[in-house]
């Protein structure tokens, strides 16, 4: 039981923003957003992770609804190299993490 | 720092026998977390050892085992092989302590059983 939801795939092009949705309407009060993308041929890679408030980080923005029910990650201006299944986690401790399907995204040049 | 890394990269067994997979994690991490990856299911969590000592549990089969050294190396061991065990097998490394530590990945284990 996963308990994101994500969009299986998404299309952005290179240079611009990308917004990528995550539903977790059962979100307990103790249980961390997390972020991490897995690239072809490489093991997940981290992206950002949140509780309650919005973050930021060198590689990507978290924003955090106030019911914390929804979340979205968003990359600033994507390139190539962001192509990659993008997953979308909750959960109370960073050392057992629940993995959806994901979303993947491709990047167009 | 070394990243995380597993060994050997890829494996080729029959079914029915046993494997054992090793991971080294970053130096200094004392957690270990192992995970299955498979085109059906996904990624899944097998299992957490920190300080030597399985800390969480996912739900596979008691043919998974695992174990981590004094050194926080870990070891999994699959018993008694079948074909659905094929997978790539991911090791991630985090210190372990504090409220929240992000996971390192490493490359992984490719495992077919024939």
């Amino acid at each position: 039981d996963a308990k994101t939801t994500q969009p299986n795939s998404m299309e952005s092009n290179e240079e611009e923003p990308v917004h990528l949705p995550c539903n977790h309407s059962t979100i307990s009060g103790t249980d961390y957003i997390h972020w991490y993308r897995q690239l072809p041929s490489q093991g997940p890679e981290y992206v950002i992770h949140g509780l309650t408030s919005n973050v930021n980080n060198r590689m990507a923005s978290l924003a955090i609804a106030e019911d914390r029910k929804s979340s979205t990650l968003i990359l600033h201006r994507a390139t190539l190299r962001d192509a990659a299944v993008y997953y979308c986690i909750r959960s109370e401790g960073a050392q057992k993490l629940v993995f959806g399907q994901g979303t993947r995204l491709t990047i167009n040049p | 720092k070394a990243g995380v890394t597993q060994t050997p990269r890829y494996l080729i067994k029959t079914r029915g026998q046993q494997v054992t997979l090793s991971c080294s994690p970053i130096s200094g991490h004392r957690s270990v977390s192992w995970y299955q990856q498979t085109p059906g299911q996904g990624l899944q969590f097998l299992f957490e050892y920190f300080s030597e000592t399985q800390r969480n549990k996912g739900n596979f089969p008691g043919r998974f085992s695992g174990r981590q050294f004094s050194n926080s190396r870990s070891e999994m061991n699959v018993s008694t092989l079948e074909l659905g065990d094929s997978a790539l097998y991911l090791c991630a490394s985090s210190p372990g302590t504090g409220r929240y530590n992000e996971q390192f990945f490493g490359p992984g284990t490719r495992l077919t059983v024939l």
